[in-house]
């Protein structure tokens, strides 16, 4: 079974300290992971994706780092300010290799709140 | 503006009483998606679409049913809803598959009582 298992649950960070959010996946066919970012009564926004052939990409504050080995990739969230308050959901999926290739596989998502 | 809506926003209905939940996208995309979200076990995928007349199931397809008869539109009915299927519905469309990056229409609000 395809499963992509997400941690925490919850976070509380002070403004300007750095978040961090853990995904580990089974599935070594998955070679797209990317990060969706959702806020109260939205729908989740793609955040910044990585594909396997990188261990670490960078977007403004917020970067991935993929340690293909062990089978996990990591959200890390510089400066986190009250702004980045929502959920974060992980996800996987085999996109370029055939099985299950048109299926995205989600983390049960990390209820993030800054405080000032 | 490129965008997915989801009509309607809320529904309360009532166990048995069939529904449709529409979607739509203005962005020409080829791959459109139906996921619930529950409080614990984030996003669920229920059905997905790679293009006109194909669809596939996806973790979740029990008690649903969809089409895609037009490239824009991906409804979802529920032919005999249960309290079970009481959840928050998204749908997504991205230009070829889940490799794109998907946009997400604004949730359905469900209960099913």
């Amino acid at each position: 079974q395809q499963q992509v298992k997400q941690s925490p649950q919850s976070l509380i960070v002070q403004k300007g300290g750095i978040s961090i959010i853990n995904c580990a996946y089974e599935n070594t066919a998955f070679d797209y992971f990317p990060w969706y970012q959702q806020f109260p009564g939205k729908g989740p926004a793609l955040l910044i994706a990585i594909r396997p052939d990188v261990s670490e990409k960078k977007e403004g504050r917020f970067t991935i780092s993929f340690n293909k080995s062990a089978k996990q990739f990591s959200l890390h969230i510089m400066d986190s300010q009250p702004g980045d308050s929502a959920t974060y959901f992980c996800a996987a999926t085999p996109a370029y290799s055939g099985a299950g290739s048109y299926q995205l596989t989600f983390g049960k998502g990390t209820k993030l709140s800054v405080i000032p | 503006e490129a965008q997915v809506t989801q009509n309607p926003r809320y529904l309360i209905t009532v166990t048995g009483k069939k529904l449709t939940v529409t979607c739509s996208q203005n962005m020409n995309h080829e791959y459109m998606s139906w996921y619930r979200q529950d409080p614990g076990l984030g996003l669920r995928q229920i059905y997905y679409s790679m293009n006109v007349e194909v669809t596939d199931k996806g973790d979740v397809p029990e008690g649903y049913k969809v089409s895609r008869k037009e490239k824009r539109n991906f409804p979802l009915i529920l032919e005999s809803p249960s309290p079970n299927q009481t959840s928050l519905y998204f749908c997504a469309s991205s230009l070829e598959g889940v490799g794109h990056e998907q946009y997400f229409g604004p949730g359905t609000r469900l209960t099913v009582t």
